[in-house]
């Protein structure tokens, strides 16, 4: 398995705070993604790097940021945490360059806003 | 921008039948086509991958796939399934610059022995 690290694994938080998702990856990968997984939708992109400091927003940005001051790490933060963001939160990586370019997923963040 | 479609949300299926799920996708330049699956409570692997050359494709586990261009498809198929292949299957897509994989909405797979 790639070296993918999310933390933390789950999370129950309160309508209105602030939460963090960690992603952590031990390949040195230029790309990181953090996408979010509901029935009956797939995956769909939130965020996402190509390198330190440089980010862009995926098809379901809104109530999102993130930050990446390191090539190792990516981090997703809400803001204000919704009831609609209950979800399983997943970091991926890639290395887009030629034939292998593949995404590797990491392990998922269950989170709950109640 | 890119979409993907899994017409099928949910099969079943018993053991020793044979499977081929659907996706489609809309994008009018060169694609890179994954399928992943994932299997109850894990995280997403790559069964197979499509980038240039033979359209036919296979992967892991007996999996194989078919990029037919002028149908904009990539369909994946197994000739006889085993109950270990229970799991969501999501078809995706990403350009050639390899920036944003975009899913489809997944298909569910359950196998029964």
């Amino acid at each position: 398995d790639a070296g993918i690290t999310q933390s933390p694994r789950h999370k129950v938080t309160e309508t209105g705070t602030p939460v963090t998702l960690r992603c952590h990856q031990t390949e040195n990968h230029r790309y990181m993604y953090w996408y979010r997984q509901d029935p009956g939708h797939g995956l769909r992109l939130i965020h996402y790097s190509y390198g330190v400091k440089d980010t862009d927003k995926g098809e379901v940005s809104d109530g999102y940021s993130v930050s990446r001051s390191k090539t190792e790490d990516f981090l997703l933060t809400l803001e204000s945490a919704t009831s609609s963001q209950t979800s399983v939160y997943f970091c991926a990586i890639s290395e887009p360059t030629g034939p292998n370019t593949e995404a590797f997923f990491g392990q998922g963040t269950r989170l709950t806003v109640v | 921008a890119q979409s993907v479609s899994q017409h099928n949300h949910h099969v079943i299926l018993s053991e020793a039948a044979s499977l081929e799920l659907g996706c489609n996708y809309s994008y009018g330049g060169t694609v890179n086509l994954f399928w992943y699956v994932q299997y109850p409570g894990q995280h997403l692997q790559l069964l197979l991958k499509y980038f240039s050359g033979d359209p036919l494709v296979k992967g892991i586990k007996g999996f194989e796939a078919e990029f037919i261009k002028s149908k904009f498809s990539f369909n994946l198929r197994k000739p006889s399934v085993q109950w270990s292949d229970t799991a969501e299957y999501f078809c995706a897509v990403n350009n050639n610059a390899g920036n944003m994989l975009t899913f489809g909405g997944g298909t569910r797979l359950m196998v029964k022995p």
